[in-house]
């Protein structure tokens, strides 16, 4: 079993949809949860961290954590074709590295 | 503020060569990570440098190395290249923790 699990998609979605996008851990120690979107031929750019559990959230992004099913989700509100990319999740905390998800491809169509 | 760099974007190289990737940190970020991504490993650690020094190191073989300069600027080299060393080389350079990295655009090297 992989540290992060991540559904690699693709998700198709329509324009104006909400948008749900999720990974499951197994290591109980991370304690920083992060979300990063990936344009294709680019790097990752950082969209938000939590810090331990529970909700942050920023403009159309909202991050949940819960610790206690070791699953961190990312909504994305009103979604628009320019946020078709991939997002990938990346967890990290005490003395262990960067662990991240394989990353979830995201299609949002006109 | 400028954002991470790397040089060169695009690598071409034979197996046996060796390769060197270069990094600028954005301006006040004293880490510097690196990373492999490749489509059937995802993302993966390679280490990291803070103040000259590595802090942490993946989980790769010697092959791999890299080093800090008192500039914060970061080089990785890759010895004895092999095929399967084809990849983006991810930059990712912070301020406080792996919490908040900022990445470059890469470098995507390929192997024949």
């Amino acid at each position: 079993q992989k540290e992060v699990e991540q559904d690699p998609g693709p998700l198709s979605v329509p324009e104006g949809a909400i948008v749900s996008l999720n990974c499951t851990y197994s290591n109980s120690a991370f304690q920083y949860f992060m979300w990063y979107r990936q344009y294709s031929r680019k790097g990752p750019e950082l969209l938000m961290y939590t810090y331990s559990s529970g909700n942050k959230e920023d403009g159309r992004f909202t991050a949940q954590v819960d610790k206690s099913s070791k699953y961190i989700s990312l909504f994305i509100r009103d979604s628009q074709p320019s946020d078709s990319a991939t997002y990938l999740c990346a967890m990290s905390g005490g003395s262990y590295i960067p662990t991240f998800g394989r990353g979830t491809s995201l299609i949002v169509h006109p | 503020k400028a954002g991470v760099t790397q040089t060169p974007r695009y690598l071409i190289k034979t197996r046996g060569q060796q390769v060197t990737l270069s990094c600028s940190p954005i301006s006040g970020h004293r880490s510097v990570s690196w990373y492999q991504q490749t489509p059937g490993q995802g993302l993966q650690f390679l280490f990291e440098y803070f103040s000259e020094t590595q802090r942490n190191k993946g989980n790769f073989p010697g092959r791999f190395s890299g080093r800090q300069f008192s500039n914060s600027r970061s080089e990785m080299n890759v010895s004895t290249l092999e095929l399967g060393d084809s990849a983006l080389y991810l930059c990712a350079s912070s301020l406080r923790g792996y919490n908040e990295q900022f990445f470059g655009p890469g470098t995507r090297l390929t192997v024949l």
